[in-house]
């Protein structure tokens, strides 16, 4: 099992571009979630999905889109980046038969936005 | 909604030391609770959970941690620390009633030095 993977690990970006990441899960996991981790900050919510063709919002959503298509899959987009978007990226996934919501996390995505 | 207070940003400590990173919550319900670590530029990995039952919790590497309802407190502890340890630390928790995500502190940065 590869667990959770992110595509892609580095980019960077101007002002106004967009772009999407992907994250990908092979544990069958119902719950899908993407963070952005920033310094002292920790980890902060942005978005997550309970499951295919849901998503809900989470602590910072603002500047971003998600959608699951496949229950696999959980991407997450920016349609305008802006500065204070370079971040590093997380995705992780959980399952209904996890207890207490346990998750599994990505590698990460670094993004600059100059 | 529930909270997480890390009270150190940083912690240093000699080879071979006793170590403790402490945890505070904030929840009007009963609660999970979570540490996660971090190595440099990999993403989190689950060290160790409090579900139920025993208020003392051992986890992978070495640590365990205590959870004392009273005091609100889930900290981390580990008798004999390595150099393979520095990594930064997360504390997390999820409430029990119904579908809750995790709220995440801003994390522990633990140096050990020899």
């Amino acid at each position: 099992n590869a667990g959770v993977t992110q595509t892609p690990k580095f980019r960077v970006l101007k002002t106004g571009q967009s772009m999407t990441l992907l994250c990908a899960q092979d544990m069958n996991h119902e719950y899908m979630y993407w963070y952005r981790q920033d310094p002292g900050m920790g980890l902060r919510l942005i978005h997550y999905s309970v499951g295919e063709g849901t998503t809900a919002k989470g602590e910072v959503p603002d500047g971003y889109n998600v959608s699951r298509l496949k229950k696999q899959n959980f991407l997450l987009g920016l349609e305008s980046a802006a500065p204070s978007q370079t971040s590093v990226y997380f995705c992780a996934s959980g399952g209904e038969l996890l207890p207490a919501n346990e998750q599994f996390f990505g590698p990460g995505t670094r993004l600059t936005v100059l | 909604a529930q909270s997480v207070t890390q009270l150190d940003s940083q912690v240093p400590v000699f080879e071979e030391a006793p170590v403790e990173l402490r945890c505070n919550y904030s929840s009007s319900v009963s609660v999970y609770l979570f540490w996660y670590v971090q190595y440099p530029n990999q993403g989190l990995q689950l060290l160790l959970k409090y579900l139920s039952g025993s208020t003392l919790v051992k986890g992978i590497n070495g640590f365990e941690a205590e959870f004392n309802k009273s005091q609100t407190s889930f900290h981390l502890r580990k008798p004999s620390v390595h150099i393979s340890d520095t990594a930064e630390y997360f504390c997390a928790v999820s409430e029990k009633a119904g579908y809750s995500t995790l709220t995440f502190g801003k994390g522990t940065m633990l140096l050990v030095s020899p």
